[in-house]
């Protein structure tokens, strides 16, 4: 079966860094993606990685290794408003989007 | 109205009424997607429209009924629902369905079935 992996819970001090990782088993792959959701909203787009390496954006970098399925969402210069879940996604062989449970990030002053 | 719009934001309803859910995208998209999102699960994928005919039914229980009139307008219709069905609904479009192509999600419709 497909199976996307993240932490249910991570908690952070507002200026820290913290990075929030994803492992995946899925039948192919064609690209991950990293959403936010602040609670009771729209979950927002972040960042898509396709190929190995780092890529970055501001304050979040996101991280894929192929060979070990596995990607990892860093956020540097924590803020409060970062407070919120982070979606992990994995598009298969037939380009449906597999979707991790979410990993609940608190930022505490 | 920019993006998607999703309508009602919250529905109560009891197991015996019909009630549809409402999505709108303001982008341009050629695909539209309806998802269900319970609490620490992750998103269910229930239906893909893509250029308005539906191309993904992930076993989606027959008492959800979707329909795509036109590339910007998706609907729920809904009956008999269970309690267990209670979630939120989203809807999401993207501008095609391969590669790089991001979703753009609905706020969503918070449903309870009583």
């Amino acid at each position: 079966g497909q199976n996307i992996d993240q932490p249910t819970e991570m908690t952070a001090t507002e200026g820290a860094i913290v990075q929030i990782n994803c492992t995946y088993q899925t039948s192919g792959f064609n690209g991950l993606f990293w959403y936010q959701q602040h609670a009771g909203e729209a979950p927002t787009f972040l960042s898509y990685n396709v190929l190995d390496g780092l890529e970055e954006k501001g304050r979040f970098s996101s991280f894929l290794s192929r060979s070990k399925g596995y990607s990892y969402l860093l956020l540097k210069e924590l803020q409060m408003k970062d407070s919120a879940s982070y979606l992990c996604a994995v598009r298969d062989s037939n380009y449906q989007l597999i979707w991790g449970a979410g990993t609940k990030l608190i930022i505490k002053p | 109205e920019t993006g998607v719009t999703q309508t009602p934001r919250h529905l109560v309803m009891g197991m015996t009424n019909k009630k549809s859910l409402k999505c709108e995208q303001h982008l341009g998209h050629n695909a539209m997607y309806w998802y269900k999102q319970s609490a620490k699960k992750p998103l269910e994928l229930m239906f893909v429209y893509s250029l308005e005919e539906r191309v993904e039914n992930n076993s989606v229980p027959s008492r959800f009924s979707p329909e795509c009139p036109n590339s910007s307008h998706l609907f729920l219709h809904l009956h008999t629902l269970q309690p267990e069905d209670s979630a939120l609904y989203l809807c999401a479009s993207s501008q095609g369905q391969g590669e790089s192509y991001e979703q753009y999600f609905g706020p969503g419709t918070r449903l309870t079935v009583t």
